[in-house]
């Protein structure tokens, strides 16, 4: 068991730039969701997939920002003319599929720095 | 999903039992408590949950009140490990599928 995967751990980038994360989840996991968190807050909801179904985007994504699960495996999450309020840990978690207790197990998460 | 409120932040000497209080006094009867803990720079990781009873695993205890509106993690012997940021979340049972995290509890075990 590798646990939730996440690539690059840092990224710096300039204002205006794209940038793309990647996570890769527990194998068996089918329900994968990515969050953000800035310094001193808690990890805020961005979006989730059950297999490759986008099924719930928060309104903190904006028209910048695209996640895709193409096989219902890994995940990408995408940000178009970065802005320096981008600057967060991006955090993605997988799950299994259960109706009752959901336990999310999470990556160690990709910190962007946006100069 | 119902609403936490925990402290800011809490100190507690090595070797002692933590006690981490959470209220979540609108808390309904299908929500679950759940408790994450997320060390500085690194991912949130799950503790323990439960919906009515206490529950205990190698981490940590839960226990719930009796009417559901309050509940206590508690770490049996802290060590400087369990220092972390610590978040009491509820949640649905059906629906809506994500943990909405707060601020947490800024747990400092002192040597």
């Amino acid at each position: 068991d590798t646990g939730v995967s996440q690539d690059p751990r840092h990224k710096i980038t300039k204002r205006g730039q794209n940038v793309t994360f990647r996570c890769d989840p527990i194998s068996e996991h089918n329900r994968l969701y990515w969050y953000r968190q800035t310094l001193g807050q808690g990890p805020e909801f961005l979006t989730y997939f059950q297999n490759e179904a986008q099924l719930e985007k928060s309104r903190l994504l904006s028209d910048r920002f695209s996640a895709e699960r193409p096989k219902g495996s890994f995940s990408t999450l995408e940000i178009q003319r970065t802005e320096q309020g981008d600057s967060a840990m991006y955090l993605c978690a997988s799950s299994l599929p259960r109706i009752g207790a959901n336990v999310l197990t999470f990556g160690a998460g990709s910190r962007l720095t946006v100069l | 999903d119902a609403k936490t409120t925990q402290p800011t932040s809490m100190d507690c000497a090595e070797g002692r039992a933590a006690n981490l209080p959470c209220n979540h006094s609108t808390i309904s009867g299908n929500e679950y408590v759940y408790w994450y803990r997320q060390i500085h720079s690194q991912g949130p990781q799950y503790i323990i949950h439960g919906l009515k009873n206490n529950e205990t695993n190698e981490m940590a205890s839960l226990i719930i009140t009796e009417d559901r509106k309050s509940s206590t993690l508690i770490l049996p012997h802290a060590t400087l490990r369990d220092t972390a940021v610590y978040y009491c979340i509820v949640r649905s049972a059906f629906g809506n599928e994500k943990l909405t995290f707060g601020t947490g509890t800024r747990l400092t075990i002192i040597p």
